[in-house]
């Protein structure tokens, strides 16, 4: 298995708090990503990062922020935790690898389970 | 713009029973194709990928897909299924170029009977 591990695990925050979760990597992979899931859905990408300091949105992107400071963390904020935000979040990984065949696979994280009450 | 759709939300199947799983895209370029499983409370795991040459691709645990490119499907068959198997699916599709982003589809759940 990928080294990703995703802190917390599970949360229950209230509404209009802030929150932030974690993201860590030891594989030194370039991209990291985060996802939420909701059912009916499937995965849907927030943030995505290519490397220290560079960071883009994907297509969820409103109300969440991202910082990666290392290559190994990578950090998504809820500057301020809607009902509608509660959800599955998954962190990602990938970059070229040998026995990717020049495909970016992606790796995930075991997820974050986070309640907006 | 990529989309993928998985046109089977739920598919409940009897155990040692075939199956299939439907995936269809929209791409006018080449793309990768993935199959991803999710057991669960848990995360998603890689099963399968189509990259290039033979257009049937096979996982260790006996399920297989096909490219087609003229239907630009890429469905998920096993011939014979157990009630490990109980899990959603995803596909998934990125660009060949700029291939570091993946489109999902909104996952099948497989449920086995005994």
């Amino acid at each position: 298995d990928a080294g990703i591990t995703q802190s917390p695990r599970h949360k229950v925050t209230e509404t209009g708090t802030p929150v932030t979760l974690r993201c860590h990597q030891t594989e030194n992979h370039r991209y990291m990503y985060w996802y939420r899931q909701d059912p009916g859905h499937g995965l849907r990408l927030i943030h995505y990062s290519y490397g220290v300091k560079d960071t883009d949105k994907g297509e969820v992107s409103d109300g969440y922020s991202v910082s990666r400071s290392k290559t190994e963390d990578f950090l998504l904020t809820l500057e301020s935790a809607t009902s509608s935000q509660t959800s599955v979040y998954f962190c990602a990984i990938s970059d070229i690898t040998s026995g990717s065949g020049g495909s970016y696979e992606q790796y995930f994280g075991p997820g974050t389970r986070l309640t907006v009450t | 713009a990529q989309s993928v759709t998985q046109l089977d939300s739920q598919v409940p199947v009897f155990e040692e029973a075939p199956v299939e799983l439907r995936c269809n895209y929209s791409s006018s370029v080449s793309v990768y194709l993935f199959w991803y499983v999710q057991y669960p409370n848990q995360g998603l795991q890689l099963l399968l990928k189509y990259l290039s040459g033979s257009t049937l691709v096979e996982s260790i645990n006996g399920f297989e897909a096909e490219f087609n490119k003229s239907q630009t499907s890429f469905h998920l068959r096993k011939p014979s299924v157990h009630i490990s198997d109980t899990a959603e699916y995803f596909c998934a599709v990125s660009y060949i170029q700029g291939a570091q982003k993946l489109v999902f589809g909104q996952g099948t759940r497989l449920t086995i009977n005994p």
